[in-house]
């Protein structure tokens, strides 16, 4: 069954630094998404993106973030300058469409800034 | 501003009945939702999802249940079995105009089925 992956599982930082985390979303999915979760917290969304452009976005993603769709498969989520509060879990999901269908989630990027 | 919201933090229910999760919303324009299930350090795994025009939707042990008039929707897995513990994640989106659907998560439910 085909799945999202996301690479590193598990990145350590230092605060200030850049950060880039990858997802390859399911081959035929035009949509795509990351969402986080502070530990203890809700899962929240960060950005939607669809025709190499973003659809949507939260508060949380302000201009220290940003998404890019390099080649025909990697979806990726820039940290500029990380602060010790981006610490979280970093979850990417794709869909087939956009509006009322199910995103499909990969397994996550446990992100630690120190 | 909790739009949606899973009032009991965990749930134990004995190997064989009924799990029963609950889940609250307040924005009445959401019209989808979804139950994801999540295990420790791995990503939400989607278990069924509802349309507003529907008020159940069932896939063999699960069933959701949909109260637009009470903004309520239940999660219903029977029989429970062990592997079913994990957390439960409530989930909604509203799609309008130019919306992608972004979805709004409750703070999740933590069954443990116990043999």
């Amino acid at each position: 069954e085909p799945e999202v992956t996301q690479t590193p599982s598990h990145q350590v930082t230092q605060m200030g630094q850049e950060v880039i985390l990858r997802c390859v979303p399911i081959s035929n999915h035009l949509y795509f998404y990351w969402y986080r979760q502070i530990l203890g917290q809700k899962v929240e969304f960060l950005v939607s993106f669809y025709n190499n452009e973003i659809s949507e976005k939260s508060e949380i993603f302000d201009d220290q973030f940003s998404v890019e769709r390099p080649d025909g498969s990697n979806f990726t989520l820039k940290i500029r300058s990380t602060k010790l509060e981006d610490s979280a879990m970093y979850f990417c999901a794709s869909s087939v469409t956009g509006g009322a269908v199910t995103q499909y989630f990969g397994p996550g990027t446990r992100l630690l800034v120190l | 501003d909790q739009q949606v919201k899973q009032n009991s933090p965990s749930l134990s229910v004995q190997e064989g009945r009924i799990s029963i999760l609950n889940c609250d919303y307040t924005n009445s324009m959401f019209d989808y939702f979804l139950w994801y299930k999540k295990y420790p350090a791995e990503g939400p795994t989607f278990l069924i999802s509802i349309s507003s025009i529907k008020d159940k939707n069932e896939d063999g042990r699960f069933t959701v249940f949909l109260n637009k008039s009470a903004k309520h929707l239940s999660l219903h897995i029977v029989p429970s079995q062990p592997g079913d513990s994990a957390v439960y994640f409530c989930a909604a989106s509203e799609n309008y105009g130019g919306s992608q659907g972004n979805l709004i998560f409750g703070k999740g439910t933590k069954l443990s089925v116990k043999p």
